[in-house]
């Protein structure tokens, strides 16, 4: 069965440094998405993404966070200047069709900022 | 403003002990509730869509609900393998996504 692949699995980074995280979605899906998850929080949205563009974000996707589609697999998720309090697990999904559609995740980056 | 309730945080059950997790919410505008296994160490796993309330979803042990304000996550003669969090999702017509906090549920032999 399709799935889709975060890379890496975990990710440490020295606060102020700029991460880059990595998902291939399942390759017929148009739509892409990051959430982040803190230890013990709920899991929160933060951007959606479809024909090269954002298509709607959250209040915690500031101007820090950036998303690009590089080329016709991988949807990467970038912070430019890491804060402690961006330590947390990143998870990526995608979906077929838009908004209402069963989204399928990745298994998570683990991103520690020290 | 929109937002995800889950209860109970966490649930024991006995092996064969049929139980139902809630999950209750606030909302503007619904477009769809999403109903999600996830495993530690593990991203979600798509169980349901609910669209509008009176709807229900089944697959194997689980049955999925909906009404206005909550839905409920039926479990049938549960099984070990059956144990994991089960994450209820909404997303609203702002194109929004909201997480519950999930109900832990462990099901002993």
């Amino acid at each position: 069965e399709p799935e889709v692949t975060q890379t890496p699995s975990h990710q440490v980074t020295q606060m102020g440094q700029e991460v880059i995280l990595r998902c291939v979605p399942i390759s017929n899906h148009l739509y892409f998405y990051w959430y982040r998850q803190i230890l013990g929080q709920k899991v929160e949205f933060l951007v959606s993404f479809y024909n090269n563009e954002i298509s709607e974000k959250s209040e915690i996707f500031d101007d820090q966070f950036s998303v690009e589609r590089p080329d016709g697999s991988n949807f990467t998720l970038k912070i430019r200047s890491t804060k402690l309090e961006d330590s947390a697990m990143y998870f990526c999904a995608s979906s077929l069709g838009r908004v209402n559609q069963p989204q399928h995740f990745g298994d998570g980056t683990r991103l520690s900022i020290l | 403003e929109d937002q995800v309730t889950q209860s109970p945080e966490a649930l024991r059950l006995q092996e064969g002990e049929s139980s139902s997790l809630n999950c209750s919410y606030t909302v503007s505008g619904l477009r769809g509730l999403f109903w999600y296994r996830q495993d530690p160490g593990k991203g979600p796993e798509f169980l349901f869509t609910l669209y509008s309330a009176g709807e229900e979803k089944e697959k194997e042990r689980l049955k999925a609900t909906l009404t206005k304000k909550e839905s409920f996550l039926h479990i049938t003669a549960p099984k070990p393998e059956d144990s994991a969090t089960y994450l209820c999702a909404m997303v609203n017509t702002g194109n929004q996504f909201y997480f519950g906090t999930g109900t832990s549920l462990t099901v002993i032999p």
